[in-house]
């Protein structure tokens, strides 16, 4: 039972250079999410799916783009890094709405140096 | 909007004693409230969630919690600490149903001594 499955789990990343997270789920959830984790401030939302299909802005969304491209799959993209992107990056599903609760992958390390 | 504040950013119990975690929200509308548990280098697993049900639930690995409407708050409990409770916890808030936003308190990173 996979989950929900994040690559790659570490990155290390040039001031301007771009790359894309990438997330699954096999659980036949219907939502997704992005978070960014910092120390201090807990998880703060920067992207979400509700359904297939569709994406909408969280707390944090400027610097980043998301693409559900099909209802397993939700990859989160940095156009131009930069050092304040520096993070732990969650993606989480859920089968609804957030009264279900969320199931996280394990992260994925984020430097930008 | 909504809002979570985890009081106590550190707590430190010995091994079977009781543990309690705080956290306090402000919403605008009956909420959905959530714990989650970290370990280290891994993602948040579910521990218990409020939907309006019962006042006083039950989670995983003996973790209770309370909802306390007149005090907004919805504390994390358990009788008996264990070594292997040692983690970070996090509570959260969302709006009722049909929302997608989960807001999270900044977490309590709870230490268990032998």
């Amino acid at each position: 039972n996979a989950g929900v499955t994040q690559t790659p789990k570490f990155q290390v990343l040039k001031t301007g250079q771009s790359m894309t997270l990438q997330c699954a789920q096999d659980m036949n959830h219907n939502s997704m999410y992005w978070y960014r984790q910092d120390p201090g401030m807990g998880l703060r939302l920067i992207y979400y799916s509700a359904s297939e299909g569709t994406t909408d802005k969280g707390e944090v969304p400027n610097g980043y783009n998301v693409s559900r491209l099909n209802k397993r799959e939700f990859s989160l993209r940095l156009e131009s890094a930069a050092p304040s992107q520096t993070s732990v990056y969650f993606c989480a599903s859920s089968y609804r709405g957030v009264e279900y609760g969320y199931t996280f992958g394990s992260g994925t390390r984020l430097t930008v140096v | 909007a909504q809002s979570v504040t985890q009081l106590g950013s550190h707590v430190s119990v010995s091994e079977g004693a009781l543990v309690l975690l705080r956290c306090n929200y402000s919403s605008s509308v009956p909420p959905y409230l959530f714990w989650y548990v970290q370990y280290p280098n891994q993602g948040l697993q579910l521990l218990l969630k409020y939907t309006s049900a019962a006042t006083l639930v039950k989670g995983i690995n003996g973790f209770e919690a309370e909802f306390k409407k007149s005090e907004t708050s919805f504390h994390l409990t358990k009788p008996s600490a264990h070594m292997s409770d040692a983690a970070e916890y996090f509570c959260a808030v969302s709006e009722g149903t049909g929302g997608f936003k989960t807001i999270f308190g900044a977490g309590t990173r709870l230490f268990v001594k032998a």
